[in-house]
C-alpha cells in the first residue's frame, strides 16, 4: 500500500469548513483513497472513500487531484464533536487487505 | 453506514486469566475480520486477519498463541487474550469488511487492563 503523509496537527473555527490535506505521491493507479477518523477512545469511523473523482456523501467531500498524488478532505461546517484524528489511508479496494494506519491528522475544532 | 459491535466495551482481569472479546457485524456478512492494538498516543497497529472458517494470519511479532482467533461466522470473530499480563492491557479494536462495499467498518473497541 502507497505512504501517506499528513501534518500531524490543525485547528479549525466551529462553523467554518475544515480542509484536511493528505499526499500520496506513489499511489498506485489501483489504488483508492480512504479517510477515517478517531474520536478519542472510539473505534475509528469511516467517513468517505475515491479513486479519481471528487466524492461527496453526507459527512463530507473528498477532492483527489487529477495526478491523484494528493487529496483534501472537506468537512463543509465544522462542530465541535468533528474534533478527532482524521486517517488518510490508500489501498486497493478488492480482495481482503487491510488498513494501515499512520499517524494522522488531529483536528481540533474550536468553539 | 454498517454496524460493527464490541463485547465487553471494558474489562479488568488478574494477571494469568484469559479474555475474550467479540466482534459482530450487525447488519452486513463480513467473511473478513481484522484485530488491531492501540496503546496511548499511539496509532493503530494490525494483530491479525481473521476469515471466516480458516486459521488466522498474524503479523509478525504478534504471538498467535497467546492471541487466539475464531471466526466461525460471517458475522462473528472472536478474540481471546491467553494467560494476559499487564503489557497485554491496551484499546483492542476489530473491523468487519463489507465484501459487497469492499469498505471496513470498526467496532467500539474493548480497553483491557491487566491488574
Amino acid at each position: 500500500d502507497a505512504k501517506t503523509t499528513q501534518p500531524p496537527s490543525m485547528d479549525c473555527a466551529e462553523g467554518r469548513a475544515a480542509n484536511l490535506p493528505c499526499n500520496h505521491s506513489t499511489i498506485s493507479g489501483n489504488e483508492y483513497v480512504y479517510w477515517y477518523r478517531q474520536i478519542h477512545s472510539q473505534g475509528p469511523q469511516y467517513i468517505i472513500h475515491g479513486l479519481k473523482n471528487n466524492e461527496t456523501n453526507e459527512m463530507a467531500s473528498l477532492i483527489i487531484t487529477e495526478d491523484r498524488k494528493s487529496s483534501t478532505l472537506i468537512l463543509p461546517h465544522a462542530t465541535l464533536r468533528d474534533t478527532a484524528v482524521y486517517y488518510c489511508i490508500v489501498r486497493v479496494a478488492t480482495g481482503a487487505n487491510n488498513l494501515f494506519f499512520g499517524t494522522g491528522t488531529r483536528l481540533t475544532v474550536i468553539p | 453506514g454498517a454496524v460493527v459491535s464490541q463485547h465487553p466495551s471494558r474489562v479488568i482481569c488478574k494477571s494469568g486469566t484469559s479474555v475474550k472479546i467479540e466482534c459482530r457485524s450487525l447488519d452486513f456478512q463480513a467473511t473478513t475480520m481484522f484485530w488491531y492494538r492501540q496503546f496511548p498516543k499511539q496509532s493503530l497497529m494490525l494483530m491479525a486477519t481473521s476469515n471466516e472458517g480458516s486459521k488466522a494470519t498474524y503479523e509478525q511479532g504478534v504471538e498467535k498463541d497467546k492471541f487466539l482467533i475464531n471466526h466461525a461466522s460471517l458475522t462473528l470473530s472472536t478474540l481471546t487474550v491467553t494467560s494476559a499480563h499487564p503489557e497485554d492491557s491496551s484499546f483492542y479494536i476489530c473491523s468487519a469488511r463489507d465484501s459487497g462495499t469492499d469498505t471496513q467498518y470498526f467496532g467500539p473497541g474493548t480497553r483491557l487492563t491487566v491488574l
